[in-house]
């Protein structure tokens, strides 16, 4: 039960590249959704999906791209990276049918764009 | 989504209990109050959460007041493990918003 994986751990992007961060978790959690963190910052929600088909913009979702066309796996794209786009970013799940209750989060991607 | 107001550091004796205040005046009927703490730069670990009642778990204990104007985090018995940046959240629904959160130093 691997919980919240996130791949790369690491990505050294140049200006205008494009790339997809991966999350993927094997909880059935209906719930994922995507946090970026800027040094000495607190978490900002990008966007979020409530269910497979279903994807919703949080705080900071211009710049980037999301889908979710199974439970499992909920990618963050980056179309053209911008050196602001420099982050961790976290994918955190929550179980089914609630909406509240805990939140759990992947290890981070560090990102660094150029 | 109600915003929270947290002191931005902390210290603690190793042992102690550590009393994390947050402020959250805005607060909705229906919104719950959360903490989140992070390690290093880990992923937010969840700690605990409440509606209006006082809650305790393994971890800590959460007291609401009851105006539920602001709460209180108390780990019992701190230890070195628990210096981190801790994030008080008012959420209701699917978007927990995190602040700057409190810097929690536990020292021996």
């Amino acid at each position: 039960n691997a919980g919240v994986t996130q791949t790369p751990k690491f990505q050294v992007l140049k200006t205008g590249q494009s790339m997809t961060l991966q999350c993927a978790q094997d909880m059935n959690h209906e719930y994922m959704s995507w946090y970026r963190q800027d040094p000495g910052m607190g978490l900002r929600l990008i966007h979020y999906s409530v269910g497979a088909g279903i994807t919703d913009q949080g705080e900071v979702p211009n710049g980037y791209n999301v889908s979710r066309s199974t439970t499992e796996d909920f990618p963050l794209r980056l179309l053209s990276a911008a050196p602001s786009q420099t982050s961790v970013y976290f994918c955190a799940t929550r179980r089914s049918g609630v909406t509240t209750g805990e939140l759990f989060f992947g290890e981070g991607s560090r990102l660094t764009v150029l | 989504d109600a915003k929270t107001t947290q002191p931005p550091s902390m210290d603690c004796a190793e042992g102690r209990a550590a009393n994390l205040p947050c402020n959250h005046s805005t607060i909705s009927g229906n919104e719950y109050v959360y903490w989140y703490r992070q390690i290093h730069s880990q992923g937010p670990q969840y700690i605990i959460h409440g509606l209006k009642n006082n809650e305790t778990n393994e971890m800590a204990s959460l007291i609401i007041t009851e105006d539920r104007k602001s709460s209180t985090l108390i780990l019992p018995h701190a230890t070195l493990r628990d210096t981190a940046v801790y994030y008080c959240i008012v959420s209701y629904g699917n978007k927990l918003v995190f602040g700057a959160g409190t810097i929690l130093r536990v020292k021996s």
